[in-house]
Formats: C-alpha cells, sequence, structure tokens
C-alpha cells in the first residue's frame, strides 16, 4: 500500500538556523510529490512540487526540496529560518493511475525560537 | 487572488445532529476535493469530483456522509447522524484540470465540533 512518513512529529530550530524535514514515501513507481504549509486554523498551501526532470525544485518562502530516488525520500530544506515559518509542513503523494491518489504525510511540526 | 471559500469556518454540533459544509472552489476549477482532517494528522481524502460526476468517493463512510456537486461549481458535504468521532477539520481544496499532479488549492476549513 502507498504511504508517506514523515518520521519527525515535532521540530524546534532557532532563527536563523538551516532546517531540514524528512519524508519517505512507498510506492511502486516514482509519484509526483509535494510540500504543503499550514499555519495554525488554516487551510494548506502549496511550497514546491516535483514531477520530473532536475531533482532539487525550488519553491516559495526560500524552501527547496531534493528528491532522491535511491532513497525514495523528498526532504524539504531552507537555509536559514525566519521566525513565521512556524507552522505544520506535510508532505504529499500523487499516485496511482494517472496520479490522481492523494496520500499525505502526517506532518511535522515546526517550532521556531527567537 | 482567487480563493476557495468554505463555509461555515466553525460548526459545534450535538451528536446524531445532521450537519453540512459549504464549498465554492476558485472559478473554472473542474476537480473539487473533499478532506477530512483529524487533529494532529494530516488530511484524508474523502471525495473527489471532476465537474459534477464523483471520480473517487472510496474513502467517503456512505452510511453518514454524502457529498454533492450538482452544477459542477459549488459542493455541499453533509454528515447525518454526526458522531463523536467526526470531530475534524473540514477542508476542501480545488484544482484547475482533471484528476492528475495539478495543484490542488485548499480553503480555510471548517472546524467540527460534535459534542
Amino acid at each position: 500500500a502507498q504511504s508517506v512518513t514523515q518520521p519527525d512529529i515535532h521540530i524546534t530550530v532557532s532563527e536563523g538556523a538551516s532546517l531540514e524535514l524528512r519524508c519517505n514515501y512507498s510506492y511502486g513507481a516514482t509519484p509526483y510529490l509535494f510540500w504543503y504549509v499550514q499555519s495554525p486554523g488554516q487551510g494548506l498551501q502549496l511550497l514546491l512540487k516535483y514531477f520530473s526532470g532536475d531533482t532539487l525544485v525550488q519553491g516559495i518562502k526560500g524552501f527547496e526540496a531534493e528528491f532522491k530516488r535511491s532513497q525514495s525520500s523528498f526532504n524539504l530544506r531552507k537555509p536559514s529560518v525566519h521566525w513565521s515559518d512556524a507552522a505544520e509542513y506535510f508532505c504529499a503523494v500523487g499516485a496511482g493511475y494517472n496520479f490522481n491518489k492523494f496520500y499525505f504525510g502526517s506532518g511535522t511540526k515546526l517550532n521556531v525560537k527567537p | 487572488e482567487a480563493e476557495v471559500a468554505q463555509s461555515p469556518r466553525y460548526k459545534i454540533t450535538e451528536k446524531s445532529q445532521a450537519v453540512a459544509f459549504w464549498c465554492d472552489p476558485i472559478s473554472g476549477h473542474a476537480t473539487l476535493y473533499w478532506y477530512r482532517q483529524i487533529l494532529g494528522q494530516g488530511p484524508e481524502l474523502l471525495v473527489q469530483f471532476q465537474d459534477e460526476s464523483v471520480v473517487d468517493d472510496s474513502q467517503l463512510p456512505k452510511d453518514r456522509f454524502s457529498a454533492e456537486r450538482l452544477k459542477g461549481v459549488d459542493s455541499t458535504l453533509k454528515i447525518q447522524p454526526a458522531e463523536l468521532g467526526d470531530s475534524a477539520m473540514y477542508l476542501c481544496a480545488s484544482s484547475l484540470e482533471g484528476p492528475g499532479a495539478d495543484t490542488q488549492y485548499f480553503g480555510p476549513g471548517t472546524r467540527l465540533t460534535v459534542l
């Protein structure tokens, strides 16, 4: 069965420090991959997505993610975290015929220390 | 910037009552999705529409949940009767094209509390 794993439930980083959020997926073929961010009480906003091509993907708000086929991973990174980045981050995959099956990970909550 | 609209934003109801949520997708978006997000978990797809047709409702508890998109524009999700375990955030999303990897745009959600 398809699955998306985000092994870190909570992460705390200091403002200005670098960030990496982990995401692993289980699927027979390479799915389409997404990272979304959710602020408290809000809907989800797309940060970036990977369909094919260059495995390093740039997104909004200074985020990037790297697809590693050998590790079935799609980790999200940011070189310098800002206090406004505190939120919950969700990795998602589009899989199945025509990639129309969407599966979300359980999320990683990011706290930013001043 | 166009947004997905949802109402109400918050709903408190008692067990066994009926509740309904409304979603208005971004104009022109053919595909509409309803998700349920239990606290501490990621969203789970309940139902997906392509225009007015249901594409996928395999995760929709059909004994109590129903969804419609009669004219292929806005949509209503209903729960009858509500149970305590239905307390969650209900998110609506839409995408421009048909089912696939097109970007989904999410509304702010409806927070349901069942007492």
